[in-house]
């Protein structure tokens, strides 16, 4: 069964840098999304795509968040100038249609 | 203003017992869709079950099924015989709006623990 994966699985960085969270959604996926959730609090979202552009986002995705779909597989999440309190799971998901949203494992990651 | 309620943080159900999970949620879209995830302690999200707001009958699948109650706004998770495997985080989202947004807002979880 296809599943939605994600690379790393964990990242450490400097604060300031610039880190790329990828993600591969399942082949006949439509509607993307990337979700984060801070060490045992609740998930929040960041952003939604669909065609190939944002369709919406919320207010933790402000100017140092940008997502890509590169290449029509690959689904990426990229933090320009890390800040500490950027450290949290970073969950893609995807689905077919609006009724289900498929999240991969997740990549952790820590801003030092 | 929070838009999905889930205020038991903690529940213990005997294995093989029924479990209800409440959740409520807030919205004036008409048209918007309900989720219930489960995250075990390896902190996997696993999405078990949808009710879209215009879905007729409450969904089910296998020992899950959605209480949807449209008019009071609530959309508890009940988990028939439950088992020490469903020992989780729970997790009730909303996704409001079919007009492009998809923005789907979580609640705080609920923690269930089957004891044997």
């Amino acid at each position: 069964e296809p599943e939605v994966t994600q690379t790393p699985s964990h990242q450490v960085t400097q604060m300031g840098q610039e880190v790329i969270l990828r993600c591969v959604p399942i082949s006949n996926h439509l509607y993307f999304y990337w979700y984060r959730q801070i060490l045992g609090q609740k998930v929040e979202f960041l952003v939604s795509f669909y065609n190939n552009e944002i369709s919406e986002k919320s207010e933790i995705f402000d100017d140092q968040f940008s997502v890509e779909r590169p290449d029509g597989s690959n689904f990426t999440l990229k933090i320009r100038s890390t800040k500490l309190e950027d450290s949290a799971m970073y969950f893609c998901a995807g689905g077919q249609g609006l009724e289900t949203q498929y999240f991969g494992p997740g990549t952790r990651l820590l801003v030092l | 203003a929070q838009k999905i309620t889930q205020t038991q943080p903690g529940m213990f159900v005997q294995e093989k017992e029924a479990v209800t999970l409440d959740c409520t949620y807030d919205t004036s879209d008409p048209s918007y869709g309900l989720f219930w995830y489960k995250q075990p302690s390896s902190g996997e999200m696993i999405f078990l079950i949808y009710q879209g707001s215009y879905d007729q009958q409450n969904a089910t699948e296998g020992r899950y099924s959605l209480n949807f109650q449209k008019a009071r706004k609530s959309a508890n998770l009940v988990i028939s015989a439950s088992q020490l495997g469903d020992s989780a985080m729970y997790f009730c989202a909303m996704r409001e709006g079919r007009g492009g947004g998809f923005k789907t807002i979580f609640g705080a979880g609920t923690r269930l623990f089957v004891k044997a």
